[in-house]
Formats: C-alpha cells, sequence, structure tokens
C-alpha cells in the first residue's frame, strides 16, 4: 500500500538558517502529496500540497518539490524563524476509498534564537 | 467562522471508565475521521465515517466505538477495553471527494488515564 518515510527529528537549528526535511514516498500511481504542521498544543493544518509530478507547493516560506524520478517530496525553507518551531508531517493518501490518508511519523523542528 | 471543535481540551479518567470525546464540524463536509497521536509519535487512524450512518475501521480501532447520526458531529468513546488510552486525540473532516482534499483538524482532546 501508499506509504510516506521521512527523517526524524529533533532537527536543532539557529534563526535564519536553511531548512530540510526529507521525506520519500512509495505508492501506486501518482497521488497528491501534502505536508502538514503541528505547532505546540494544537492540531494539525495543511502547510502545502502539489497534486502532480515536478508540482512546487509553497506557503509561508516553505517549498515542496514533487519528484516522481526520486519518489521524493522534501520540504525546505531558506531562513526559518523561530515561530516555525513545530512538528512537521508528511502524507499522501491511500489507495484505497474514503480520502484517508496516510502519515509519515512526523519531524520536530526546534528553532533557536 | 467555519471549522472544526473538539471538546473537551483536557480530559481526566479513571481506570475502567468509559470516555466520551466530542467533534463537531460546521464545514458541511461529508467524511470524518479521528486519529491517535502518541508522544514523539505520528498520527494513526482510528475510525472513519464518509457519510452519516456509516462508518469503517482504521487501523487501531480495538477499544474504541464511534456513531455518525448527524453529518457534523462524530464523537469517539473510548471504551475501558482500550488497554492503554492515553494520548492526544484529534478530529478531522474532509469533503471526501476523491483523493485531491485537504483535511481540516479540530484542536484535539488529550485524555489522561489515572
Amino acid at each position: 500500500g501508499n506509504s510516506v518515510t521521512q527523517m526524524e527529528g529533533p532537527v536543532t537549528l539557529s534563526e535564519e538558517a536553511f531548512l530540510t526535511i526529507n521525506c520519500t514516498y512509495t505508492a501506486t500511481g501518482y497521488p497528491s502529496l501534502f505536508w502538514y504542521v503541528q505547532y505546540p498544543g494544537e492540531g494539525l493544518q495543511l502547510l502545502l500540497k502539489a497534486t502532480k509530478a515536478d508540482d512546487k507547493g509553497s506557503n509561508k516560506g516553505f517549498e515542496a518539490t514533487y519528484r516522481k524520478e526520486t519518489t521524493s517530496f522534501h520540504l525546505e525553507k531558506g531562513s526559518v524563524q523561530v515561530s516555525d518551531s513545530a512538528v512537521y508531517f508528511c502524507a499522501l493518501p491511500g489507495e484505497a476509498a474514503g480520502n484517508k490518508l496516510t502519515f509519515g511519523g512526523g519531524t520536530r523542528v526546534l528553532v533557536k534564537p | 467562522d467555519g471549522g472544526i471543535t473538539q471538546s473537551p481540551k483536557y480530559l481526566f479518567r479513571k481506570e475502567g471508565q468509559n470516555v466520551t470525546l466530542s467533534c463537531e464540524q460546521n464545514l458541511n463536509h461529508d467524511a470524518m475521521y479521528w486519529y491517535r497521536q502518541d508522544p514523539g509519535q505520528g498520527l494513526r487512524l482510528i475510525y472513519y465515517s464518509q457519510i452519516v450512518n456509516d462508518f469503517q475501521k482504521g487501523d487501531i480501532a480495538e477499544g474504541y466505538s464511534v456513531s455518525r447520526e448527524k453529518k457534523e458531529s462524530f464523537p469517539l468513546t473510548v471504551t475501558s477495553a482500550q488497554k492503554n488510552p492515553t494520548a492526544f486525540y484529534l478530529c478531522a473532516s474532509s469533503t471526501g471527494e476523491g483523493f485531491e482534499n485537504e483535511q481540516f483538524f479540530g484542536p484535539g482532546t488529550r485524555l489522561t488515564v489515572l
């Protein structure tokens, strides 16, 4: 079935540093790919998505490109802020009906001033 | 404003007691979901419902039950049969049409068994 693997955290970096969180997937066909973010004590919210190969999703300075050749959807941000401290989840739909999402294990990011 | 509400935010339960977590949405979404999140881990699907009066088990349904009598509501009951219920519970909804659609999440309920 469809699955996603993302790098384990925690990732600790200084403000204005470059952030990359790796995500690779296994899927039937070419499903949409998602990045969700969870700020401390809150539920998840959609950060960005890409619906087809070579699409680039972007939001709040974050970007991720749908790479079918490498089956990857890495999340990047050029200059992080303290407010970016959160847990980031890569996700894709399951192959069965119901719009179920399969999530990666999450990557905790801590940005220090 | 449209969204998903979960109550209560924090819930404490004694061992052997059933407890029900509330989830309400006013987004007019057909599909609703319950996830469990344990510290440092990803989300695991407990139950989901694509339409009123219908629901399916997810990956970890044992010890849980749900109902979907109204489109807006999808309560989750954590029964005494759930051996390790302490966790963060998240409810979500989506339009349920195809695989392209975003899921919207509530703020979560943190359940602690004393």
